[in-house]
C-alpha cells in the first residue's frame, strides 16, 4: 500500500462547517495528490503538492485548499462544506522516476 | 486538455476467457499510462505501469500494452477468474505537468 494513511476513513458534517482531511505517508515521496471520486464523473483531481509548501490547483479545486508544512502529511480542507462536496476522496502519492502511483483507502465525506 | 476514455464500459464473462480492456487519449505526449483495478468500496490497486518508451508490461496473467501514437492501451486478462471481478480503470501522465488524468473504468464480472 507504499505507506499511505487517510483518516478519517468516514466522516459525516453539517453544511457550512470546515473539515479537514489528512493523508500521512511513511516515505519522504515528493508527489502527493487528492482526487474525489464521484459517480459519472470518475476521478478528478483537486490539488497537488510537489514538495513542502508547493501546492497547485487541479482541475476542481474550488472550494478547497490545502497544505504541506511536513513531507509526510498533505491536509485537504473544506472551508465551507456544501452537499456537493460529498464524494470519496482518495490520496495518492507518485513514487520514484518511474512516477508509478499508489492510492490510499480513501475517506468517505458526507455532507447532510 | 488530455481526455481518457475506456471501451467497454461494462464487460460480463464466463470464468476461463481471456479478454481485453481498451484505454484511449487524445495527447500522446504522455510520460507514462498506468492500469489500476478497484474493488466496490476500495482504494485503487496498480497493476502494471508502463512508460512512454515501453510498448508493453506483463504480471502474472495481465498484459498491458501501449501504442502511443495512435493514444491506446490494452489490459489483456487470460484465463479470468471470479477473483478479477472489479472495474479496471487506466490513467495517463503527461509531460506537461505530474497529474494523472483518469478513465471512467470498465467494469468487470467474471462469472463461474
Amino acid at each position: 500500500d507504499a505507506g499511505i494513511t487517510q483518516s478519517p476513513r468516514h466522516k459525516v458534517t453539517e453544511t457550512g462547517t470546515p473539515v479537514t482531511l489528512r493523508c500521512h505517508q511513511t516515505e519522504n515521496h515528493r508527489y502527493m495528490y487528492w482526487y474525489r471520486q464521484d459517480p459519472g464523473h470518475g476521478l478528478r483531481l483537486i490539488h497537488y503538492s510537489y514538495g513542502v509548501k508547493d501546492t497547485d490547483k487541479g482541475e476542481v479545486s474550488d472550494g478547497y485548499s490545502v497544505s504541506r508544512s511536513k513531507t509526510e502529511d498533505f491536509l485537504l480542507t473544506l472551508e465551507s462544506a456544501t452537499s456537493s462536496q460529498t464524494s470519496v476522496y482518495f490520496c495518492a502519492i507518485s513514487v520514484g522516476g518511474d512516477g508509478e502511483a499508489f492510492f490510499g483507502q480513501g475517506t468517505r465525506l458526507t455532507v447532510v | 486538455k488530455q481526455e481518457v476514455t475506456q471501451i467497454p464500459a461494462a464487460l460480463s464473462v464466463p470464468e476461463g476467457e481471456n479478454l481485453v480492456l481498451n484505454c484511449s487519449f487524445t495527447d500522446s505526449a504522455i510520460y507514462n499510462l498506468q492500469w489500476f483495478r478497484q474493488d466496490p468500496g476500495k482504494g485503487l490497486t496498480s497493476l502494471l505501469l508502463i512508460q512512454s518508451s515501453q510498448r508493453e508490461q506483463t504480471s502474472g496473467r495481465l498484459n498491458a500494452s501501449l501504442d502511443k501514437s495512435s493514444g491506446r492501451s490494452t489490459l489483456y486478462i487470460a484465463a479470468s477468474q471470479p477473483g478479477d471481478s472489479a472495474t479496471y480503470l487506466c490513467a495517463v501522465r503527461d509531460n506537461y505537468g505530474q497529474n494523472f488524468v483518469f478513465g471512467p473504468g470498465t467494469r468487470l464480472s467474471v462469472l463461474p
